[in-house]
């Protein structure tokens, strides 16, 4: 079964850097294109970042375009997500999803929490 | 950006009576790229419905979903004690990004 497990979130201070990843397993990883989506807390779902399957389409929401980057290892079957310059308005649980050709999510991680305080 | 907006912002009903939730977009939005999610208390959100109709894997029946152009909805036929939850609407258009509506609760009354 498809299974999509984050991890590396934390306490970290505001300018700080934090990495996500996303271990995937149950499916051919390089065949779909991979999102982060994220959830402040109390708050609604909010669409940040997706790469393709081969990783040569990248795209970022103008909340996280030129602090965050995403990227992918097809080999490990892994989805990371480098992210800098943080600030408090980041806090929120960070979920990795796969996206299908009806570019919706159909298979979503547990979530990793990322609080950003000083 | 295509702009999302949910109605109501929480839903009181109790068991066995009908749930219907709705989602207005902001302009026109392609039919096969709108979905709705059920997300739990301390979950990860859970896909129910893509283009528009179509219920994902292991969808109960009692879950449809229809609409078009600017107006869409989620029916729940039969609320099951399993149903009460936070349930948002997800649409994409011709391009990035992909936008979520604000959330529906729905709540025991």
């Amino acid at each position: 079964q498809v299974q999509l497990v984050e991890s590396g979130g934390g306490l970290v201070k505001p300018g700080g850097s934090l990495r996500l990843s996303c271990a995937a397993s149950g499916f051919t990883f390089s065949d779909f294109y991979m999102s982060w989506i994220r959830q402040a807390p109390g708050k609604g779902l909010e669409w940040f970042s997706y790469i393709s399957g081969s990783g040569t389409s990248i795209y970022y929401a103008d909340s996280v375009k030129g602090r965050f980057t995403i990227s992918r290892d097809n080999a490990q079957n892994s989805l990371y997500l480098q992210m800098n310059s943080l600030r408090a308005e980041d806090t929120a649980v960070y979920y990795c999803a796969r996206r299908t050709v009806t570019k919706n999510f159909d298979s979503w991680g547990q979530g990793t929490l990322v609080t950003v305080s000083s | 950006e295509i702009v999302l907006t949910q109605s109501p912002g929480t839903l009181s009903l109790s068991p066995g009576e009908r749930a219907t939730l709705s989602c207005r977009a902001s302009q026109s939005v392609s039919s096969n790229y709108f979905a709705w999610y059920q997300q739990k208390p301390g979950q990860a959100p859970r896909l129910l419905i893509y283009g528009t109709s179509n219920r994902a894997t292991g969808i109960p029946d009692r879950f449809s979903g229809s609409g078009s152009g600017t107006d869409f909805t989620l029916t729940i036929s039969r609320l099951e004690p399993e149903d009460f939850a936070v349930y948002y609407c997800q649409q994409y258009g011709s391009s990035p990004p992909y936008t979520f509506g604000q959330g529906t609760k729905l709540e025991i009354k």
